[in-house]
């Protein structure tokens, strides 16, 4: 168990409709990381936060969009979903920005229909 | 070309055999190395992070990173049935997000 928690662990919907997925990172963790995992693309980054504010952006569509609330846990929004956003959504978390020691969460399944 | 290059595999092993993974890069900016496993779909492991050229040890696992010829390499000694998992390469710029690689399947079996 790696500390951080990921609600919900399965979420079912239809095309166009908009979810939140939450994510509380390990306790006294201040970076918050969103990954996507597909089967074509692998795992990519997707946006970081540290100690609420947003401090890096990858590969995210204009569509989904994230906020890290002052007891640190995250909220990543994926509005209009397509078919293609069916995917893992990972959120890990660091004590600092540096990066290299980030602990994943067990991820929330998305399967948009 | 990715910025990351990772044998997918699979690869199929007996018990005990040492396993060798490797990932090679190409933004020599690269900082930390990270090696992770991860089972069945499930949230990514760490398993060992370094940022030198060099051999790093913690058990049956032995990380080798040499940032000269950009190669990264994870050694399993002793392989074990629970060593089977998807095991990713994971590089980071000073400062955030990992870029990963496509992931090696290893099965260890019996």
């Amino acid at each position: 168990d790696s500390g951080v928690t990921q609600t919900p662990k399965h979420l079912i919907t239809a095309t166009g409709q908009r979810v939140t997925l939450r994510c509380s990172p390990r306790s006294g963790d201040l970076s918050v990381y969103w990954y996507q995992q597909s089967l074509d693309q692998g795992l990519q980054f997707l946006i970081q936060y540290y100690n609420g504010e947003e401090r890096a952006k990858g590969n995210i569509l204009e569509r989904f969009s994230a906020q890290q609330f002052p007891d640190l846990h995250s909220e990543l929004n994926l509005s209009s979903l397509e078919l293609g956003d069916s995917a893992l959504y990972f959120c890990a978390s660091s004590l600092n920005t540096r990066g290299e020691t980030q602990y994943f969460g067990p991820g929330t399944r998305l399967l948009v229909l | 070309q990715k910025e990351v290059e990772q044998d997918p595999g699979p690869l199929s092993v007996p018990e005990g055999a040492i396993v060798s993974l490797n990932c090679t890069y190409s933004n020599s900016a690269f900082q930390y190395f990270m090696w992770y496993r991860q089972y069945s779909r499930k949230g990514p492991e760490l398993l060992m992070y370094t940022y030198s050229s060099g051999n790093k040890e913690d058990g049956r696992f032995t990380a080798q990173v040499d940032k000269s010829s950009k190669y990264i390499s994870l050694f399993i000694r002793d392989s074990q049935p629970s060593d089977s998992a998807t095991y990713l390469c994971a590089m980071a710029l000073s400062g955030s997000r990992l870029t990963f690689g496509e992931g090696t399947q290893l099965t260890v079996n019996p």
